[in-house]
């Protein structure tokens, strides 16, 4: 298996805290993508960062990927209860088979 | 409203049954793939389509088959259900044929399968 891995397992702050989910993989990459899972839904595209990007930012959302270290972080900033859920990093390596995801990451944001 | 749309939500079958499970979008997205999700494993890739009349296996193919026949539907096919197939099934699609998935991908609702 070519999965990466997701760090911590599970994440519980309160609101209003930042949140920072750490992501692994194991093979170069064309891009790094997360995702968000509400409990018993599909997965909704996040973010995506390619190769040559360092950082990117959307709205509360911050990325960062180390290529060198194969590792990608996400950080929510200012978390709302609406942000519980599940976080998915995925790799994209370039070729037709698609993205490797990591095992994700469980957000409870306590009200 | 433009989506991946998966049918049917859930499902229950005996072990040796055989179903489809479908998938259709409708954003002319070139790129379709099959993903299951199991509790501690994330979600693998079973097949996947670059484009209409081409498929090809993911990590986790056995027991599974796919077709293409038309840009907007990519059926999965179980051909003697067993109970290590029980999963929850995920269709996803993408604008970039190359699979990199350059605009993200848009998944379905999935499919809660379980095989008894």
């Amino acid at each position: 298996s070519q999965q990466g891995e997701e760090d911590p397992q599970a994440l519980s702050i309160q609101e209003g805290e930042n949140a920072t989910m750490n992501c692994s993989y194991k093979t170069s990459i064309n891009n790094l993508q997360w995702y968000r899972q509400n409990s018993g839904r599909g997965l909704v595209h996040l973010i995506l960062i390619r190769s040559n990007e360092r950082e990117k930012h959307s709205g509360r959302l911050r990325v960062t990927l180390d290529t060198s270290k194969k590792s990608s972080s996400l950080l929510i900033t200012a978390s709302r209860a609406a942000d519980t859920a599940s976080y998915f990093c995925a790799s994209a390596g370039g070729g037709a088979d698609g993205l490797t995801f990591g095992k994700g990451t469980h957000l409870i944001i306590q009200p | 409203n433009a989506g991946v749309t998966q049918t049917p939500k859930f499902q229950v079958l005996k072990t040796g049954q055989s179903m489809t499970l479908q998938c259709a979008q409708d954003m002319n997205h070139e790129y379709m793939s099959w993903y299951r999700q199991d509790p501690g494993m994330g979600l693998r890739l079973i097949h996947y389509s670059v484009g209409a009349g081409i498929t090809d296996q993911g990590e986790v193919p056995n027991g599974y088959n796919v077709s293409r026949s038309t840009t907007e539907d990519f059926p999965l096919r179980l051909l003697s259900a067993a109970p290590s197939q029980t999963s929850v099934y995920f269709c996803a699609s993408s604008y970039s044929s190359s699979g990199t998935g350059t605009y993200g991908y848009t998944f379905g609702s999935g499919t809660r399968l379980t095989v008894v």
